[in-house]
Formats: C-alpha cells, structure tokens, sequence
C-alpha cells in the first residue's frame, strides 16, 4: 500500500472554530510532513516528524498544533485561523527525513476560512 | 523558501507532441527530484536524479541534470491529455540536511 490518506477532503471553518485534519499511511516511513500550498504556488513545509518526534517546525503560528499520536497517523489541529490560512493542506511521508528519499504525498484538504 | 526557478511557467502543446520543462537552482544539491500535481491534488513523484548522475528515464520520462548550470530538464514524450498537471522540480540543498527547495513549478496544458 503506498497511500497516504488524509480527511476531510474539503472544511470549511469559520476564525473561531477548532477543526483537525487527519492523515495516515502504512507504508512503515518513519517521517512525515506538513505542507501549506497556496493556489499557483509550490507546497510550504510546515512541520516534519521524524520517529513520532517533532523534528522541524518552520517557525508556524500556534494556531496550527501539530500532533503525531503513532507512527501511521499525523494530525493538524487547527483553531482561530485566519482568512488567509485558506489553501491547500498536504501531508506526506517518507522513509527518512534525511533528504535523498522521495515523498509520498496525500491528496491534501482544501480549507477556507471564513 | 525557493530556489528553483521552473520555465517555461506554463506550456500548452498537441496531444502526442514531446514536453520540455527547465529547472535552475541556485546552491549545489544532492539531488533533484520532479512531482507532478494534477489540479488541486497531492503531487505524485516521477524520478530522482542524484548529483552524479547526468540522465535517468522512466517509461515517457527522461531527466537531464548539468551540476555545471545548475539546471535539469524533464521531457515528456509522446505526450497524452492525462500528462496535464503541473510540474515541480525540489533540489535538497549540499548545506541543508531537511527541506526540499521548491521551484515555482510549469503548468502544462495537453491540447487534444
């Protein structure tokens, strides 16, 4: 299985809401990644994980909290965001977060903050 | 942050006809990698090149890599109408051992 599944597919919150995205795989990879992409633009690293440990945090707003329960599932909560926080939110992961390995990537969510 | 800078920013082309997208970056690499996203979607990766290699294929695909120039180039052959994406090159920087480095990517639009 070399999926990485992420839900919802679409949210829509409003700046006082506390929502959480998901996102899972099963291929063993011991890192994962946060991405922030907005529309026309590259992905933006966020966070990366490394064995469940928060490795890299690129200097984020603490309204996005970053949570690694296991080492299959990456969550991202989210609360009191911002109309500008709307984009793409991508997870991935990969089998080190040495770089030289590729990333699998999820479909990502689509937030608007309203 | 960025230091890739893709070209052309966007390319539309005949259904069959072969795609070319340029990639510069600034530092010396490691290696460079290509994705591709389909509208809205997660990227899907298509090759890895590493610093000593000069050229790797894959089915359709064939990538250059010219350390001197700081450059790669991905061809796309006989291209299909399923090739519409866009295209991202990441280089890991020699002095930075976690983010990839993005460039700005090529919108390629097959016309059928």
């Amino acid at each position: 299985d070399t999926e990485v599944t992420q839900t919802p597919k679409h949210l829509v919150m409003g700046m006082t809401n506390k929502k959480s995205l998901k996102c899972e795989q099963h291929m063993g990879h011991r890192a994962m990644y946060w991405y922030k992409q907005k529309a026309k633009k590259p992905p933006e690293l966020m966070f990366v994980y490394s064995y469940e440990k928060l490795s890299i945090n690129e200097s984020v707003p603490s309204r996005f909290s970053p949570e690694c329960p296991n080492s299959s599932l990456l969550n991202l909560h989210l609360h009191a965001l911002q109309p500008e926080d709307s984009a793409l939110y991508l997870c991935a992961s990969s089998q080190s977060s040495r770089l030289g390995y590729e990333q699998y990537f999820g479909p990502g969510t689509r937030l608007t903050v309203t | 942050s960025q230091q890739g800078e893709e070209d052309p920013q966007a390319l539309s082309i005949q259904e069959g006809e072969n795609a070319t997208m340029n990639c510069s970056y600034k530092t010396s690499i490691n290696n460079l990698q290509w994705y591709r996203q389909n509208s809205g979607r997660g990227l899907v990766h298509l090759i890895l090149i590493r610093s000593n290699e000069r050229e790797k294929h894959s089915g359709r695909l064939r990538v250059t890599l010219d350390t001197s120039k700081k450059s790669s180039s991905l061809l796309i052959t006989a291209s299909r109408a399923a090739d519409t994406a866009s295209y991202f090159c990441a280089t890991d920087a020699v002095d930075s051992n976690y983010q990839l480095i993005w460039g700005a990517g090529t919108k390629l639009i097959i016309k059928p």
